[in-house]
């Protein structure tokens, strides 16, 4: 029962390495999320994927890049990390809707991964 | 766009009961969640509300008025492991049906 793992778990970058982080599902979830977590701003999406080779922004893309590739796996990559991007990073996936009429199904989130840009 | 406010801390005694606002504002409604975060963990689904009224799930219970823009989370014979932050989350109408997060009300339970 794994569900949604994120690695790695923490990471500490100089400003201007990069980077990506994994998130890896095993729901056979078609959406997938990336959101970052900060203190007083509560989770805001930064893209998000409909499923397998599509990706999307969200509220706050500049400076993210993403892929989906596989079904069960969409990276966020940091190509140019900066201080601003110390966060939480959370990654979320969650299946179709079992009524066609009613949006039921929640977000089931990984386990985060800590980053610190000095 | 889609605008949330819940209060930002609230304490309460082990074995009493807690109510948790939410209010929204959205250009379209298609759902709203309950979410439960432990510090330093994840978030956890709790709940959802599409229709009017109160959802009861064993210790926690949500309500919901749309025409008010106002859910609640009642939470009952509290424990001290409930003590975490709680997310509220609107889900809106359109084809992507993006959900929209508050900043969550981090819940002290005390003895």
């Amino acid at each position: 029962n794994a569900g949604v793992t994120q690695t790695p778990k923490f990471r500490v970058l100089k400003t201007g390495q990069s980077m990506t982080l994994l998130c890896a599902q095993d729901m056979n979830h078609e959406y997938m999320y990336w959101y970052r977590q900060d203190p007083g701003m509560g989770l805001r999406l930064i893209h998000y994927s409909v499923g397998e080779g599509t990706t999307a922004k969200g509220e706050v893309p500049d400076g993210y890049n993403v892929s989906r590739l596989k079904k069960q796996n969409f990276l966020l990559g940091l190509e140019s990390a900066a201080p601003s991007q110390t966060s939480v990073y959370f990654c979320a996936s969650r299946g179709h809707d079992r009524d066609g009429l009613i949006s039921n199904q929640p977000q089931h989130f990984g386990d985060g991964t800590r980053l610190s840009i000095l | 766009g889609q605008n949330i406010d819940q209060p930002t801390e609230m304490t309460a005694t082990e074995g009493a009961i807690v109510q948790i606002n939410c209010t929204y504002q959205t250009s379209g409604f298609n759902g709203l969640f309950w979410y439960q975060q432990h510090a330093g963990e994840a978030p956890t689904f709790l709940s959802y509300n599409v229709l009017d009224g109160l959802e009861e799930k064993g210790r926690f219970s949500s309500f919901l008025s749309r025409s008010k823009g106002y859910s609640y989370l009642l939470l009952k014979e509290l424990q001290m492991k409930d003590s975490a932050s709680y997310l509220c989350a609107v889900r809106d109408s359109g084809g992507y049906q993006k959900v929209t997060f508050g900043t969550g009300t981090k819940l002290q339970v005390i003895p």
